[in-house]
């Protein structure tokens, strides 16, 4: 069946590193969503992108759709504590009324 | 901030007893879904409603139901809870071609 793998599973990095994580589709996606969870928290939406090679922008976060439609990547730049939390991608299922979630990515700053 | 509400948030219960966990939107949404999640980690589908008196059992098996006799409320049911059971359990709810919105979570857990 369909699947969304994402990667890395955590990522520890100083405070003020960067930070990436990359998600691959075993399929086309019509688009692909990204979603915040706190810890301690629920997951919260973030941006959804559409198009081909879709690069958009929130602050200090960059988020690219690959030109085939079938990975996605989140970068953030100079990482702050209020950055710590997983980062999930999605894409739409084959009803279109569900999402394939990617497994998260883990963002810890070091102490 | 998205209006859907979960209750109990804490639950602590013993094996074998029968619990309901509540959810309810205030959005008008017809997509609802339950997933299943340890702290921190990949978002487990169990159930979905695509409206009113339709559900569908999602890609993790689950030994609970759920009903959807109202538009906002999406209580799901487990007859005899079990220690595998222990686990936060999310609700959320979409707009057709949105994103979803996510409750609080109930965090269980079976004794």
């Amino acid at each position: 069946g369909q699947q969304v793998m994402q990667i890395p599973q955590y990522q520890h990095v100083q405070e003020g590193e960067d930070f990436t994580t990359y998600c691959n589709s075993s399929t086309t996606l019509s688009n692909i969503q990204w979603y915040k969870q706190r810890p301690g928290g629920h997951p919260v939406f973030l941006i959804q992108l559409v198009k081909s090679g879709e690069v958009k922008k929130q602050k200090r976060l960059t988020f690219q759709f690959g030109e085939a439609k079938k990975n996605s990547s989140l970068h953030i730049t100079a990482t702050q504590t209020t950055d710590v939390g997983t980062y999930f991608c999605a894409g739409p299922g084959d009803s279109n009324y569900q999402l394939i979630w990617g497994a998260g990515t883990k963002l810890i700053i070091k102490p | 901030e998205a209006d859907i509400y979960q209750t109990p948030r804490y639950l602590v219960i013993g094996t074998g007893k029968k619990i309901t966990l509540e959810c309810s939107q205030t959005m008008g949404h017809d997509k609802m879904y339950w997933y299943q999640q340890d702290p921190g980690m990949e978002l487990h589908l169990i159930h979905y409603s695509y409206g009113v008196n339709s559900t569908e059992k999602g890609d993790l098996s689950s030994e609970s139901t759920v009903s959807r006799i109202r538009t906002e409320h999406f209580p799901l049911t487990l007859e005899s809870a079990r220690p595998s059971h222990t686990s936060q359990y999310l609700c959320a709810s979409k707009k057709e071609g949105y994103e979803q919105y996510f409750g609080p979570g109930t965090r269980l857990t079976v004794t």
